[in-house]
């Protein structure tokens, strides 16, 4: 079945420090990627998403590109702020006809931004 | 724009008894909604996927008759833990689509069953 393999935190970065988190995934068809947000207190929200090969989602100075090759779609930020300190979720969406869309998430990654 | 809420955001209850948690889209209409269960430091377990008006299909391992899902309209759907025991104490979420791919998720609630 689709899985969903992200870094293992907590990871811990100072303000406007270059922040990655790796994400790979194995999947059966061509699936769309995401990246999901949880602010403290607060349910998921979506923070970008890539549907096809190559394609990039940006949202916020984050970045991530879909890379079939490696099956991989790592979240990039140039500079951090306090205010990106948050669970990242990585995620892939099945698209086979009848199966609702489900998503299957990575373990999440929590990110603490220090002034 | 689309929000969507959980009630109650925690809930404590006895061994034994049933506890239901409502999840609602404020402003759309949400022909599917899913509900997931997640334990400290790990993923988003998806239990079922429930189309308005239509049965809920459950995920392998997720034992229909304890965890009853009801999406009687477009803008409520309801989890019941029947007869609960501490096992199933846990965080569960849920989401709500449109009827494209994007799920809209809800604060989540915590259940603890002493």
């Amino acid at each position: 079945g689709d899985s969903v393999t992200q870094m293992e935190g907590p990871v811990t970065l100072s303000e406007e420090a270059f922040l990655t988190i790796n994400c790979t995934y194995t999947a059966t068809g061509y699936p769309s990627l995401f990246w999901y947000v949880q602010y403290p207190g607060e349910g998921l929200q979506l923070l970008l998403k890539a549907t096809k090969a190559d394609d990039k989602g940006s949202n916020k100075g984050f970045e991530a590109t879909y890379r079939k090759e490696t099956t991989s779609f790592h979240l990039e930020k140039g500079s951090v702020q306090v205010s990106d300190s948050a669970v990242y979720f990585c995620a892939l969406s099945d698209l086979a006809p009848g199966s609702n869309y489900k998503l299957t998430f990575g373990k999440g990654t929590l990110l603490t931004v220090n002034p | 724009g689309a929000v969507v809420s959980q009630h109650p955001s925690w809930v404590i209850c006895k061994s034994g008894t049933s506890v239901k948690i409502e999840c609602r889209s404020l402003d759309f209409q949400a022909t599917t909604m899913f509900w997931y269960r997640q334990f400290p430091k790990q993923s988003l377990m998806l239990m079922a996927t429930s189309n308005e008006g239509s049965k809920a299909t459950y995920e392998q391992g997720v034992e229909k008759d304890k965890f009853l899902i009801n999406h009687a309209s477009l803008t409520l759907s309801t989890l019941t833990v029947t007869s609960a025991h501490p096992e199933d104490s846990s965080f569960y979420i849920c989401s709500a689509s449109g009827g494209r791919y994007e799920q809209y998720f809800g604060p989540g609630t915590r259940l603890t069953v002493t």
